[in-house]
C-alpha cells in the first residue's frame, strides 16, 4: 500500500502571500489530520476531517483552513503568511473510525514551508 | 501550558543496553497515549500504544509503561540498536466525541552509541 504522500515538500514565500499545502492519504483511509512542528512548539494539531467535514480543530487561528475532498485527498489553506508560520506541515491519515487520537495515524514526509 | 511534556531533549545510550524514555502528562483526561518514532527528512512512524485501562503494553524489544496516579509514561526499548537512534514523541488523547487529536510532547533525541 503507498503511503501518505505531500505535495510539496518544500516552499518557500513571502509574509502577507497565501500557501495550499495537498495531503493524499492511504488508500482507504478517510480522515486526514493535519500538525504544525515548529523547534518551539512541537507538533501540534491543526485540524482533522472526516467524509469532507471538519471533525475536531486546534488552538489556531482562522487564517489555517483546510477542506477534504470526497476522495478523501485534503488540502490545508494558509492566508497571509507570517515569519512564523515557517514550520515543517505534517499530515497523517487514518481509518477514521475511532477519531484522530484514538487510532494510529499515518503520517506523510511533510511540507517543509519557510517565510521571509 | 503544555499538556505533555518530554522533560530530556536528548538521552544518550549504550547498543545493547536499556533506553529509558520518558513522558509526563497534566490532564488527567487523557486516557490513550502513543509513541512515535522520527528520522530526519520522514514523518513520525507509530510505535505502541497504551490505553489508560492497562499499566503495561509490549511489542518485541519496545514496552510502555503507564502510571496513572504519577500522570507518568515510559518508554523501553531493550537491547537498544543503532537503528533505533531518532526523536522519540509521546503523545495523548482524551476520549469525548471520539474526534480528538493527538497532543505531542517535545520529543527526545535518543542517540545510540556503538
Amino acid at each position: 500500500k503507498a503511503g501518505v504522500t505531500q505535495t510539496p515538500r518544500y516552499l518557500i514565500k513571502t509574509r502577507g502571500q497565501q500557501v495550499t499545502l495537498s495531503c493524499s492519504p492511504i488508500s482507504g483511509h478517510r480522515s486526514v489530520s493535519w500538525y504544525q512542528q515548529t523547534p518551539g512548539q512541537g507538533l501540534q494539531f491543526l485540524f482533522e476531517y472526516f467524509s469532507e467535514t471538519q471533525r475536531n480543530k486546534g488552538n489556531f487561528p482562522g487564517r489555517f483552513s483546510g477542506r477534504q475532498f470526497s476522495n478523501s485527498r485534503s488540502e490545508m489553506n494558509v492566508s497571509t503568511l507570517e515569519l512564523g508560520d515557517s514550520a515543517l506541515y505534517l499530515c497523517a491519515s487514518s481509518l477514521g473510525t475511532g477519531g484522530a487520537g484514538r487510532e494510529t495515524q499515518y503520517f506523510g514526509p511533510g511540507t517543509r514551508l519557510l517565510v521571509l | 501550558d503544555q499538556q505533555v511534556k518530554q522533560n530530556s531533549p536528548s538521552l544518550s545510550v549504550q547498543e545493547g543496553r536499556i533506553s529509558i524514555l520518558n513522558c509526563d502528562y497534566t490532564n488527567s483526561m487523557f486516557d490513550y497515549f502513543l509513541w512515535y518514532k522520527k528520522y530526519p527528512a520522514e514523518g513520525p512512524t507509530f510505535l505502541i500504544s497504551i490505553s489508560s485501562i492497562k499499566d503495561k503494553n509490549e511489542d518485541g524489544r519496545f514496552t510502555v509503561f503507564l502510571n496513572k496516579s504519577a500522570k507518568h509514561l515510559s518508554l523501553h526499548i531493550v537491547p537498544s540498536q543503532p537503528g533505533d537512534s531518532a526523536v522519540y514523541f509521546c503523545a495523548a488523547s482524551a476520549s469525548g466525541g471520539g474526534a480528538d487529536g493527538l497532543t505531542f510532547g517535545k520529543g527526545t533525541h535518543l542517540i545510540i552509541q556503538p
